[in-house]
């Protein structure tokens, strides 16, 4: 299996500021990598595809970055509605890997 | 639009098995790439992916949990069936279905639905 390894797995931030959250692949899954959040008692919300590629209607202070093992997901400006959980997904091979979650909170 | 729903028993005892219906609208999946899956989430805890199937009948399961689980669809009545076997309280989860598709998000989960909480308890 491949294993995906996000860091931090919480973090402090206040509004307004630029957030990096890192998701690391076991081994190369290309740009087969998918960020989500997730809101508490809710399901969660695609926001990057393919690494890169931002979901229709997400807004455009999200973006992602990367290939082979090392992805990045920053958020430009955090605004209030960002506090969530966020995670990583590979669906380069079965099974299709979900990191640990990147919980952030209101500093 | 696309929608999906989860429905299915609330609690279910140890060592029963159990069985999950995604109910979705908005698309076929006898589209060429898509697919329906299944995630779990226990209380406070990460997600997990289970298994899919494709509209070609492909179907992919967690290793770890592929000889408790059977993903069939019905493509006439829009609908993903999900059993799980050998039920354990450590089972215990929130179960989402979700929209996939290999050829616009590469297998990206874009459309969830809302989940249903099972419980295992006697």
């Amino acid at each position: 299996d491949i294993q995906m390894t996000q860091s931090p797995s919480s973090l402090s931030a206040s509004v307004g500021d630029r957030v990096t959250i890192t998701c690391r692949a076991s081994q190369s899954i290309s740009t087969y990598l998918h960020w989500y959040q997730q809101k508490p008692g809710k399901a969660p919300k695609l926001l990057i595809y393919a690494a890169s590629s931002l979901q229709s209607g997400v807004p455009s202070r999200f973006s992602g970055s990367g290939s082979g093992t090392d992805f990045t997901l920053t958020i430009s400006s955090l605004q209030p509605e960002d506090f969530a959980t966020y995670y990583c997904q590979q669906t380069s091979t079965t099974p299709r890997t979900f990191g640990q979650g990147t919980n952030v909170e209101i500093k | 639009q696309i929608t999906l729903k989860e429905s299915g028993p609330t609690l279910v005892k140890p060592t029963q098995t159990l069985t999950l219906t995604c109910t979705f609208s908005g698309f076929s999946l006898s589209t060429n790439g898509v697919g329906v899956g299944w995630i779990r989430q226990p209380p406070g805890k990460a997600l997990e992916w289970l298994a899919v199937i494709y509209w070609d009948d492909d179907k992919r399961y967690s290793p770890s949990l592929k000889s408790r689980l059977t993903i069939t669809k019905d493509t006439s009545k829009n609908q993903v069936v999900l059993t799980m076997t050998n039920m354990d309280p450590v089972d215990t989860a929130t179960f989402y279905c979700a929209h996939s598709s290999l050829l616009g998000v590469k297998g990206a989960f874009d459309i969830w639905g809302q989940g249903t909480m099972v419980t295992v308890s006697s």
